[in-house]
């Protein structure tokens, strides 16, 4: 079973400043990876979804699949307070319809 | 607009009771899962269903047992609730292959 690990496990970043957030996963048989957001109390919104290496963008969020590193990353431009939020990467095998998680960065953007 | 509806919100629930969590969707989708979502182990899946009639066992099952009577409805059930079993759950929907998730915003369930 695919294994996925989240870092840092929390990070506070300034209004404006970019935001890194990392996941390593265990094998490389996985190939569509997706990011969502949870605020506090609420369920998961999607964010973007990445289906080949190299950079997805939608809007201020932009993810990064390097398979080959086993690496998945989403960097935020321009966080806001209201981006202050857990973020929990997913991945699955096309003929899987099961994702795995894992357990999410919290993010806290100060104004 | 689209939506995946959980209900109730909130559930206390007696140790060895009967819970039923109910979940809608109006996306149309083929898929739906049940995860709960405890501090340390982030999300974990339950059950999770193909369509109308269909119940797969996720990577948890033992103490749950999943419905699917329609498209439209998922629903998990704890015949014999434990205090373990007190979490967050989330309903989602998705149809493959891409399968973009789209959730419910949980269940908070206590047994005691």
């Amino acid at each position: 079973q695919q294994k996925v690990q989240q870092s840092p496990e929390s990070l506070t970043v300034s209004e404006g400043a970019m935001a890194s957030l990392n996941c390593t996963f265990s094998d490389g048989t996985s190939d569509n990876f997706r990011w969502y957001r949870q605020h506090s109390g609420k369920g998961l919104e999607v964010l973007v979804s990445i289906f080949s290496d190299g950079e997805k963008e939608e809007g201020r969020f932009t993810a990064h699949l390097n398979r080959a590193s086993l690496h998945v990353s989403l960097h935020i431009r321009e966080p806001q307070p209201s981006d202050s939020a857990v973020y929990l990467c997913a991945m699955s095998s096309g003929g899987n319809y099961k994702p795995t998680f894992g357990k999410g960065t919290s993010l806290v953007v100060h104004p | 607009e689209a939506a995946v509806t959980q209900s109730p919100r909130n559930k206390v629930a007696v140790t060895g009771g009967k819970v039923t969590l109910s979940c809608n969707q109006t996306n149309n989708h083929n898929n739906m899962y049940w995860y709960r979502q405890d501090t340390g182990h982030g999300l974990r899946l339950i059950h999770y269903s193909y369509g109308a009639g269909s119940t797969e066992k996720g990577d948890i099952p033992d103490g749950y047992k999943a419905s699917r009577p329609s498209q439209e409805n998922f629903s998990l059930i704890l015949e014999l609730a434990t205090p373990s079993q007190t979490s967050v759950y989330f309903c989602a929907s998705g149809v493959g292959p891409q399968n973009t998730l789209y959730f419910g915003a949980g269940t908070r369930l206590s047994v005691l």
